[in-house]
């Protein structure tokens, strides 16, 4: 049970490139998330998915693009990267707690990607 | 969405309780509070979460006003391995309701 992978680890683009970065799960869950965070800062929704087939904007989703392309999997598209865009992105997804109702989202290690 | 304040950063001894204090005075019947924290060059992980009652697990305790306003995350017996940032977060029951995280509170932990 390997939880949430993101792939790659580490990336270096250099501005106007394009790039995807993949997240899947095998946790069976259907809420999926993507989050960049900056350094010494908090985290910031992107994108995120409730289910498979559906995306809705986060905070922050400009200059990305995302894809739920089956339950496990949901992907992170820059088109044309930016400076603006060096971070380390973060992909999760959640479960439904009961008693009381709560959510647990699980999140994988990161993507650190650097656009020069 | 309703919003949460929580201290910048706090400090506490090892071995010693902590008492991370989060308000939420916009906070709705529907919301409820869930933390998560943040070790360093990690993925933040859930920590605990409740509603009206106190809760206890194997992490922690969630302290929670009698009001809702405001709540307190407890970690009975600090180690160095608690240093992270902690996050306070609300959330609706909708289970589609997306995560938002604040700045939360970066807690030091003194050997």
């Amino acid at each position: 049970n390997a939880g949430v992978t993101q792939t790659p680890k580490f990336q270096v683009l250099k501005t106007g490139q394009s790039m995807t970065l993949q997240c899947a799960q095998d946790m069976n869950h259907n809420s999926m998330y993507w989050y960049r965070q900056d350094p010494g800062m908090g985290l910031r929704l992107i994108y995120y998915s409730a289910s498979e087939g559906t995306t809705d904007k986060g905070e922050v989703p400009n200059g990305y693009n995302v894809s739920r392309l089956n339950k496990r999997e949901f992907s992170l598209r820059l088109e044309s990267a930016a400076p603006s865009q060096t971070s380390v992105y973060f992909c999760a997804s959640s479960v439904v707690l009961r008693d009381p109702i709560g959510t647990e989202a699980f999140f994988g290690q990161g993507t650190r990607l650097t656009v020069v | 969405d309703a919003k949460t304040t929580q201290p910048n950063s706090m400090e506490s001894n090892e071995e010693e309780p902590v008492h991370l204090p989060c308000n939420h005075s916009t906070i709705s019947g529907t919301d409820y509070i869930h933390w998560y924290r943040q070790l360093p060059s990690q993925g933040p992980e859930y920590v605990i979460h409740g509603l009206t009652s106190n809760v206890n697990n194997r992490m922690a305790s969630l302290a929670i006003a009698e009001d809702r306003k405001s709540s307190t995350l407890i970690l009975h017996r600090a180690t160095l391995r608690d240093a992270a940032v902690y996050y306070c977060i609300l959330r609706g029951g909708n289970r589609d309701d997306k995560i938002i995280f604040g700045k939360g509170t970066r807690l030091h932990i003194l050997p």
